[in-house]
């Protein structure tokens, strides 16, 4: 089966511009997350959906980073104006829950420069 | 939140030897422990995971084992070769029967060394 897809692979633009990714989640996964990957460390969770509803986005910084998932099936998260602390690559996971168990899956990822 | 310790940091091994990575987690609700490999520039994959059911879970040359009273676990990996050097994440969840955000540690760097 094909894989979480994600464009573009990579992008470098200057604090203060806007920049947004795009997810294609694995056909049939209801659950789509977005982590941020700063360089030398783990992904970090920013945002779950749950079809086209937000189930946690405790940790995404809303004043910057907004996310939508219309129709419930690809994602867009946008960064809006971009910090130097953005650069970090941007993962996109997506999962099915068989009989009470989940599996993640994730995208290649975005790779972002903020210069 | 939950929070995930990971360690070492950096791991070298002599090809056939064996590599053991340790993660420790802070909250005792979580009950869904995979660990993911991910190569240099490549996206993570999971290469093995655990429920807090059962306390040990092998395949291959890949084993988890999960102590729960202690809040860790750990991978081990045996007759280390070449193809394993990569960087190897834990990561902790609740999962009551739904899907939940995966927490993960800072990462191992897995060396093989010829």
């Amino acid at each position: 089966e094909a894989g979480v897809a994600q464009s573009p692979r990579y992008k470098i633009i200057e604090k203060r511009q806007s920049v947004a990714f795009w997810c294609n989640p694995i056909s049939g996964h209801a659950t789509l997350y977005w982590y941020q990957q700063i360089l030398g460390q783990g992904p970090k969770l920013l945002i779950q959906f749950q079809n086209n509803g937000v189930v946690d986005d405790s940790q995404l910084p809303k004043d910057r980073f907004s996310a939508e998932r219309l129709k419930g099936v690809d994602s867009t998260l946008k960064i809006q104006p971009a910090k130097l602390e953005d650069s970090a690559v941007y993962l996109c996971a997506s999962s099915l829950v068989v009989r009470g168990r989940e599996t993640q899956y994730f995208g290649p990822g975005t790779r972002l420069l903020v210069l | 939140g939950e929070n995930v310790e990971q360690h070492p940091s950096t791991l070298s091994v002599q090809e056939g030897d064996s590599a053991v990575i340790k993660c420790t987690y802070s909250d005792s609700a979580s009950n869904y422990f995979p660990w993911y490999k991910q190569e240099l520039g490549k996206r993570p994959q999971l290469i093995i995971d655990i429920r807090s059911n059962v306390g040990e879970k092998k395949d291959q040359r890949i084993a988890v084992t999960l102590n729960k009273t202690a809040k860790h676990f750990s991978l081990h990996i045996t007759e280390t070769q070449p193809e394993d050097s990569a960087v190897y994440f834990c990561a902790a969840s609740y999962s009551g029967g739904g899907a939940d955000g995966l927490t993960f540690g800072k990462g191992t760097h897995l060396i093989i060394q010829p």
